[in-house]
């Protein structure tokens, strides 16, 4: 049973536009929320987090929603740009477990 | 700094061999973690370690060992390797439970 689920595959945008990735979790202990990059053959890295403390986070270009009500987190990129082509994966977490909860992942092509 | 390396990069084993994946890091970080990603999948805790001295199971822990040999090292231990086993293992290190994980670039396994 995925506790944390990433509906979309994949995902196309054009350069400039914005791109919404969402994340829809099962488990109402989680309460932290991450969003990772991964480029083919590389390890992840870490975009930006959010507490359920809070219900939006910003870091530059990125944003990250969390409708705790709806058990549903969405990545937003603005403006998307040919670089941030890559996998995105959430991921949750119940504090004081140490056990992060993966989602499958999202390809995004941002188009040139 | 280096982060967080991984050796090997690549692997090819016979079912039934044994090997160890060895993992450091160099950021000073006293959490480490061990996940392997599959195909269509995202990334599953095996094992982790919140301390040094501290080792616990994660998701899917059968079929492997770990040990914690100090604080910058880790090392995943296959004994008799199956080739269900066969993916692309993934280390990681964070200061604490709820901090930013810093990943390595993954060995990719592959057990005929």
């Amino acid at each position: 049973d995925q506790q944390v689920k990433q509906n979309s595959p994949s995902l196309s945008v054009q350069e400039g536009r914005i791109s919404i990735l969402n994340c829809d979790y099962t488990n109402s202990m989680f309460d932290y929320f991450l969003w990772y990059k991964k480029y083919p053959a590389e390890g992840p890295t870490f975009l930006i987090s959010i507490s359920s403390i809070k219900d939006k986070n910003e870091d530059g270009r990125f944003t990250v929603f969390l409708n705790k009500s709806a058990k549903h987190l969405s990545l937003h990129i603005v403006p998307s740009q040919p670089g941030d082509s890559a996998v995105y994966f959430c991921a949750a977490l119940t504090s004081g477990t140490y056990k992060y909860i993966f989602g499958t992942g999202t390809r995004l092509k941002v188009l040139a | 700094n280096a982060g967080v390396t991984q050796t090997p990069k690549f692997q090819v084993l016979k079912t039934g061999q044994s090997m160890t994946l060895q993992c450091a890091q160099d950021m000073n970080h006293n959490s480490m973690y061990w996940y392997r990603q599959d195909p269509g999948m995202g990334l599953r805790l095996i094992y982790y370690s919140a301390s040094e001295g501290t080792t616990d199971k994660g998701e899917v822990p059968n079929g492997y060992n770990v040990s914690r040999l100090n604080k910058r090292e880790f090392s995943l231990r296959l004994e008799s390797a199956a080739p269900s086993q066969t993916s692309v293992y993934f280390c990681a290190s964070s200061q604490g439970e709820a901090d930013t994980q810093y990943f390595g670039p993954g060995t990719r396994l592959t057990v005929l």
